[in-house]
């Protein structure tokens, strides 16, 4: 079955640090994956998403994510976090009918000054 | 441009009354979809419209739930009779084309809580 999963749970980084957050997906052909974030009171926002071609994708508000095939993975990036970054992040991927999005559990940052 | 809105944001109801919560997509969005997050679970596909059709209902948990889309505009979630396992954040989204289920904006959420 398809699966896409978020390892961590919560995490926390220092404010200027680099992030990194994980997803691995369960897929047969070429997945289509999408990163998420979700600030307290909003709505999902789509941070980036892959397709085909280059794997590394560039996305808003500084992200990037780089989407590894031999390892299933499509981890999320950014070089250095701003306190504005605190928010829930989900990595989906797209159901083989295209039809639908399957989500990860999601991944909670926190970023401490 | 007005985002995906939904009404109420927050609803606290009691075991085996019905809710029914509202989505008004972004104007012009032919596909709506209803997804719900369970406290601690993923967030789950529950049904598809293209305009008023449902194209896949395959998500939706019981047949307690019913969802339509009358006119092809805003769309309504009905939850009757509610139970305790019904909790959760319900979203929708809406998004122009078919194919472009990656495009699809969220709204806010409608945090439902049965007691």
């Amino acid at each position: 079955a398809q699966s896409v999963t978020q390892p961590d749970i919560h995490i926390t980084v220092s404010e200027g640090a680099s992030l990194e957050l994980r997803c691995n997906y369960s897929y047969g052909a070429t997945p289509y994956l999408f990163w998420y974030v979700q600030s307290p009171g909003q709505g999902l926002q789509l941070l980036l998403k892959y397709f085909s071609g280059d794997t590394l994708v560039q996305g808003i508000k500084g992200f990037e994510a780089e989407f590894k095939r031999s390892q299933s993975s499509f981890n999320l990036r950014k070089p250095s976090v701003h306190w504005s970054d605190a928010a829930e992040y989900f990595c989906a991927g797209l159901n083989q009918a295209g039809t639908a999005l399957i989500f990860g559990k999601g991944t909670t940052l926190s970023v401490s000054s | 441009e007005a985002g995906v809105t939904q009404f109420p944001s927050h609803s606290v109801i009691e075991k085996g009354q019905t809710v029914t919560l509202r989505c008004d997509p972004i104007s012009g969005h032919d596909n709506l979809y209803w997804y719900r997050r369970v406290m601690g679970k993923e967030i789950k596909f529950l049904l598809h419209f293209v305009k008023e059709s449902k194209q896949d209902e395959s998500g939706m948990p019981n047949n307690r739930f019913l969802a339509e889309r009358t006119g092809g505009t805003y769309s309504t979630l009905k939850v009757q009779p509610a139970e305790l396992e019904d909790s959760g954040v319900y979203f929708c989204a809406s998004s122009e084309w078919e194919e472009s289920t990656t495009e699809a904006f969220f709204g806010q959420g409608t945090r439902l809580t049965v007691v």
